[in-house]
Protein backbone atom coordinates (compact mmCIF):
# COMPACT_ATOMS: atom_id res chain seq x y z
CA UNK A 1 0.00 0.00 0.00
CA UNK A 2 1.08 3.60 -0.61
CA UNK A 3 2.40 5.41 2.29
CA UNK A 4 4.11 8.66 1.22
CA UNK A 5 2.84 11.03 -1.19
CA UNK A 6 4.94 13.88 -2.81
CA UNK A 7 3.88 17.28 -3.35
CA UNK A 8 3.99 18.64 -6.17
CA UNK A 9 4.22 16.15 -8.64
CA UNK A 10 6.25 18.20 -10.96
CA UNK A 11 8.25 21.31 -10.34
CA UNK A 12 10.16 23.61 -13.27
CA UNK A 13 12.34 26.52 -11.63
CA UNK A 14 14.97 29.29 -13.11
CA UNK A 15 18.90 28.06 -11.30
CA UNK A 16 19.43 29.90 -8.55
CA UNK A 17 15.52 29.43 -7.25
CA UNK A 18 14.91 27.68 -4.38
CA UNK A 19 12.91 24.17 -4.80
CA UNK A 20 11.08 22.83 -1.87
CA UNK A 21 8.82 19.55 -2.10
CA UNK A 22 6.26 18.01 -0.04
CA UNK A 23 5.86 14.73 1.50
CA UNK A 24 2.33 12.91 3.50
CA UNK A 25 2.72 9.72 5.14
CA UNK A 26 -0.04 7.36 6.73
CA UNK A 27 1.23 5.93 9.31
CA UNK A 28 3.72 5.86 12.10
CA UNK A 29 7.47 6.09 10.88
CA UNK A 30 11.03 4.81 12.39
CA UNK A 31 12.46 8.27 9.89
CA UNK A 32 11.72 9.55 6.76
CA UNK A 33 14.31 9.36 3.68
CA UNK A 34 14.56 11.54 0.76
CA UNK A 35 16.12 9.89 -2.58
CA UNK A 36 17.24 11.74 -6.10
CA UNK A 37 16.92 9.39 -9.28
CA UNK A 38 18.64 10.74 -12.40
CA UNK A 39 16.17 9.44 -15.24
CA UNK A 40 16.71 5.83 -16.00
CA UNK A 41 19.42 5.41 -13.34
CA UNK A 42 19.42 3.89 -10.15
CA UNK A 43 18.16 6.16 -7.06
CA UNK A 44 20.86 7.94 -4.97
CA UNK A 45 19.99 8.49 -0.95
CA UNK A 46 20.25 12.66 0.09
CA UNK A 47 19.20 12.38 3.64
CA UNK A 48 18.01 10.63 6.52
CA UNK A 49 15.90 12.56 9.18
CA UNK A 50 14.77 10.05 12.57
CA UNK A 51 10.87 10.51 13.92
CA UNK A 52 12.83 12.43 16.99
CA UNK A 53 14.10 15.17 14.56
CA UNK A 54 12.66 18.32 13.15
CA UNK A 55 14.66 19.43 10.85
CA UNK A 56 17.90 18.50 9.06
CA UNK A 57 20.66 19.99 6.92
CA UNK A 58 22.83 18.44 4.51
CA UNK A 59 24.89 21.11 1.74
CA UNK A 60 21.90 22.96 0.41
CA UNK A 61 19.09 20.50 1.09
CA UNK A 62 17.12 21.31 4.27
CA UNK A 63 14.77 18.61 5.38
CA UNK A 64 11.69 19.04 8.15
CA UNK A 65 9.46 16.80 9.65
CA UNK A 66 6.28 17.19 11.60
CA UNK A 67 5.07 13.92 13.16
CA UNK A 68 1.95 15.53 14.00
CA UNK A 69 0.71 16.33 10.68
CA UNK A 70 2.71 13.22 9.39
CA UNK A 71 4.35 15.61 6.63
CA UNK A 72 7.89 16.56 5.80
CA UNK A 73 9.57 19.10 3.03
CA UNK A 74 12.64 19.31 1.28
CA UNK A 75 14.41 22.46 0.36
CA UNK A 76 16.93 22.81 -2.20
CA UNK A 77 18.40 25.79 -2.13
CA UNK A 78 20.29 27.86 -5.06
CA UNK A 79 19.08 25.11 -7.24
CA UNK A 80 21.43 24.13 -10.42
CA UNK A 81 20.84 22.43 -13.11
CA UNK A 82 22.36 19.55 -12.44
CA UNK A 83 19.71 19.35 -9.67
CA UNK A 84 16.76 18.52 -12.54
CA UNK A 85 15.65 14.69 -11.18
CA UNK A 86 13.38 13.26 -9.79
CA UNK A 87 13.24 12.84 -5.84
CA UNK A 88 11.17 10.88 -3.61
CA UNK A 89 10.13 10.21 -0.27
CA UNK A 90 10.13 6.99 1.77
CA UNK A 91 9.51 5.81 4.91
CA UNK A 92 10.65 3.18 7.33
CA UNK A 93 7.98 1.58 9.34
CA UNK A 94 8.51 0.31 13.03
CA UNK A 95 9.32 -2.87 12.01
CA UNK A 96 12.74 -4.96 11.90
CA UNK A 97 12.90 -5.38 8.62
CA UNK A 98 14.36 -2.25 7.39
CA UNK A 99 11.70 -2.20 4.62
CA UNK A 100 11.15 1.14 2.84
CA UNK A 101 7.87 2.54 1.22
CA UNK A 102 8.03 5.04 -1.39
CA UNK A 103 6.01 7.61 -3.03
CA UNK A 104 5.13 8.70 -6.85
CA UNK A 105 8.14 11.14 -6.79
CA UNK A 106 8.31 15.17 -7.52
CA UNK A 107 9.89 15.75 -10.95
CA UNK A 108 11.86 18.57 -10.85
CA UNK A 109 13.12 20.72 -13.79
CA UNK A 110 15.70 23.33 -12.82
CA UNK A 111 16.38 25.52 -16.32
CA UNK A 112 19.47 27.06 -17.09
CA UNK B 1 34.18 -0.11 0.22
CA UNK B 2 30.80 -1.30 -0.38
CA UNK B 3 29.49 -1.84 -3.94
CA UNK B 4 26.04 -2.96 -5.95
CA UNK B 5 26.32 -4.72 -8.78
CA UNK B 6 22.85 -5.19 -11.00
CA UNK B 7 22.65 -6.71 -14.45
CA UNK B 8 22.03 -6.78 -17.01
CA UNK B 9 21.18 -3.03 -17.77
CA UNK B 10 17.89 -3.65 -20.31
CA UNK B 11 16.34 -6.71 -21.34
CA UNK B 12 14.04 -7.53 -23.94
CA UNK B 13 12.33 -11.13 -23.76
CA UNK B 14 8.96 -12.14 -25.19
CA UNK B 15 5.91 -12.94 -23.67
CA UNK B 16 6.30 -16.32 -21.87
CA UNK B 17 9.70 -16.37 -21.45
CA UNK B 18 11.93 -17.06 -18.53
CA UNK B 19 13.57 -14.29 -16.28
CA UNK B 20 16.81 -13.98 -14.71
CA UNK B 21 18.14 -10.90 -12.81
CA UNK B 22 21.30 -11.06 -10.73
CA UNK B 23 22.36 -8.68 -7.80
CA UNK B 24 25.20 -8.99 -5.86
CA UNK B 25 27.06 -6.89 -2.74
CA UNK B 26 30.38 -6.01 -2.01
CA UNK B 27 32.19 -5.04 0.63
CA UNK B 28 29.45 -5.64 3.44
CA UNK B 29 28.28 -8.86 5.56
CA UNK B 30 24.45 -9.94 5.86
CA UNK B 31 23.13 -7.03 4.31
CA UNK B 32 18.99 -6.95 3.93
CA UNK B 33 18.45 -6.89 0.14
CA UNK B 34 15.43 -5.67 -1.73
CA UNK B 35 13.81 -5.62 -5.34
CA UNK B 36 12.03 -3.13 -6.12
CA UNK B 37 9.57 -2.42 -9.51
CA UNK B 38 8.93 0.96 -10.84
CA UNK B 39 6.87 1.79 -13.25
CA UNK B 40 7.39 4.35 -16.13
CA UNK B 41 6.90 8.06 -14.71
CA UNK B 42 5.97 6.44 -11.21
CA UNK B 43 7.09 5.23 -7.49
CA UNK B 44 9.16 2.24 -6.15
CA UNK B 45 7.06 -0.66 -5.91
CA UNK B 46 8.87 -3.65 -3.05
CA UNK B 47 8.53 -6.99 -4.50
CA UNK B 48 10.50 -8.94 -1.86
CA UNK B 49 13.22 -8.36 0.60
CA UNK B 50 15.51 -10.61 2.43
CA UNK B 51 17.42 -10.36 5.86
CA UNK B 52 19.05 -13.38 5.46
CA UNK B 53 20.27 -16.37 3.25
CA UNK B 54 17.41 -18.75 2.20
CA UNK B 55 15.13 -15.97 3.69
CA UNK B 56 12.54 -13.95 1.08
CA UNK B 57 9.77 -12.39 1.85
CA UNK B 58 7.07 -11.34 -1.09
CA UNK B 59 5.25 -7.52 -0.65
CA UNK B 60 2.98 -8.22 -3.45
CA UNK B 61 1.81 -11.74 -5.17
CA UNK B 62 2.45 -11.58 -8.37
CA UNK B 63 4.03 -13.46 -11.34
CA UNK B 64 7.69 -13.59 -9.87
CA UNK B 65 9.93 -14.87 -7.16
CA UNK B 66 13.24 -14.24 -5.84
CA UNK B 67 15.97 -16.32 -3.94
CA UNK B 68 19.19 -15.43 -2.35
CA UNK B 69 21.22 -18.53 -2.42
CA UNK B 70 24.34 -16.74 -0.82
CA UNK B 71 24.35 -14.21 1.50
CA UNK B 72 25.51 -10.90 -0.86
CA UNK B 73 23.88 -12.64 -3.89
CA UNK B 74 19.62 -11.92 -4.77
CA UNK B 75 18.27 -12.89 -7.79
CA UNK B 76 14.36 -12.16 -9.28
CA UNK B 77 13.47 -14.31 -11.49
CA UNK B 78 10.41 -15.51 -13.80
CA UNK B 79 9.26 -18.52 -14.84
CA UNK B 80 6.70 -17.02 -17.69
CA UNK B 81 6.66 -13.31 -18.42
CA UNK B 82 3.35 -11.57 -18.93
CA UNK B 83 3.37 -8.12 -20.86
CA UNK B 84 2.94 -6.52 -17.49
CA UNK B 85 6.23 -7.25 -16.10
CA UNK B 86 7.63 -4.99 -17.99
CA UNK B 87 9.67 -1.58 -16.03
CA UNK B 88 12.46 -0.93 -14.39
CA UNK B 89 14.12 -2.84 -11.84
CA UNK B 90 15.71 -2.03 -8.68
CA UNK B 91 17.74 -3.68 -6.23
CA UNK B 92 19.08 -2.23 -3.33
CA UNK B 93 20.76 -3.25 -0.06
CA UNK B 94 21.00 -2.05 4.09
CA UNK B 95 22.36 -2.69 7.07
CA UNK B 96 20.20 -2.49 10.15
CA UNK B 97 16.30 -2.60 10.27
CA UNK B 98 15.75 0.59 8.30
CA UNK B 99 18.15 3.32 10.36
CA UNK B 100 20.31 3.77 7.46
CA UNK B 101 19.78 4.43 3.68
CA UNK B 102 19.19 2.12 1.24
CA UNK B 103 22.14 2.03 -1.90
CA UNK B 104 20.56 1.15 -4.61
CA UNK B 105 21.76 -0.76 -7.94
CA UNK B 106 22.34 0.86 -11.60
CA UNK B 107 18.85 -0.75 -12.76
CA UNK B 108 17.34 -2.82 -15.33
CA UNK B 109 15.13 -1.87 -18.00
CA UNK B 110 12.81 -4.83 -18.58
CA UNK B 111 10.58 -4.75 -21.76
CA UNK B 112 7.97 -7.67 -22.22
CA UNK B 113 7.22 -7.91 -26.01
Amino acid sequence: SQQGEEDPQALSIQEGENATMNCSYKTSINNLQWYRQNSGRGLVHLILIRSNEREKHSGRLRVTLDTSKKSSSLLITASRAADTASYFCATALPSNTGKLIFGQGTTLQVKP
Amino acid sequence: SQTIHQWPATLVQPVGSPLSLECTVEGTSNPNLYWYRQAAGRGLQLLFYSVGIGQISSEVPQNLSASRPQDRQFILSSKKLLLSDSGFYLCAWSVGFGTTGYTFGSGTRLTVV
